[in-house]
């Protein structure tokens, strides 16, 4: 079946460092990808999304690109805050309904002031 | 607008009770989902409820069920809950759930079953 994989953490960087989270996805059709962020206490919410091949979602100063070549989506930010302290997570869906969300295992990202 | 709201925040249960955990979505929305998150399993979707009817779920017990009254608010049961039934149990809530709509989540329902 259609699985999530990303890259293990916790994963802990200094403020205004580079960030890169790996997610690669197993899947039959032409999934969505997305990122979810969950902050301390708090639900998910939706960081951004790509819904073909070669498309790029960006939100917030983070970026996505949908690789179907390399089965990738990696998430990454060019300049990190201590805000952006949180757990992440790479999902897809399989286009059959918003609520059947695959999701990884999520990476738990902390930033240093 | 009031987000999706989820009640109680924290419960304490015992092997064998039942709970019933409650789901408020963003007013206007129609469809409403419940994930179980734990450090070992992650995320995992139970099931979607639309217009007061399952349309689709996850591969958990029959232990585990919901429904949804005609305001959209839904609730989900857990009878003779087992020690494995410890989590955070998340509602979210979108328009009809038709595939590329966006989820709003609640912040959860976390139990813990001694």
């Amino acid at each position: 079946g259609d699985s999530v994989t990303q890259m293990e953490g916790p994963v802990t960087l200094s403020e205004e460092a580079f960030l890169t989270i790996n997610c690669t996805y197993t899947a039959t059709g032409y999934p969505s990808l997305f990122w979810y962020v969950q902050y301390p206490g708090e639900g998910l919410q939706l960081l951004l999304k790509a819904t073909k091949a070669d498309d790029k979602g960006s939100n917030k100063g983070f970026e996505a690109t949908y690789r179907k070549e390399t089965t990738s989506f990696h998430l990454e930010k060019g300049s990190v805050q201590v805000s952006d302290s949180a757990v992440y997570f790479c999902a897809l869906s399989d286009g059959s309904s918003a609520s059947k969300i695959i999701f990884g295992s999520g990476t738990r990202l902390s930033i240093r002031p | 607008k009031a987000g999706v709201t989820q009640t109680p925040r924290y419960l304490i249960k015992t092997r064998g009770q039942q709970v019933t955990l409650s789901c408020s979505p963003i007013s206007g929305h129609r469809s409403v989902s419940w994930y179980q998150q734990t450090p070992g399993q992650g995320l995992q979707f139970l099931f979607e409820y639309f217009s007061e009817t399952q349309r689709n779920k996850g591969n958990f017990p029959g232990r585990f069920s919901g429904r949804q009254f005609s305001n959209s608010r839904s609730e989900m049961n857990v009878s003779t809950l087992e020690l494995g039934d410890s989590a955070l149990y998340l509602c979210a809530s979108s328009l009809a759930g038709t595939a590329g709509e966006k989820l709003f989540f609640g912040s959860g329902t976390q139990l813990s079953v001694l």
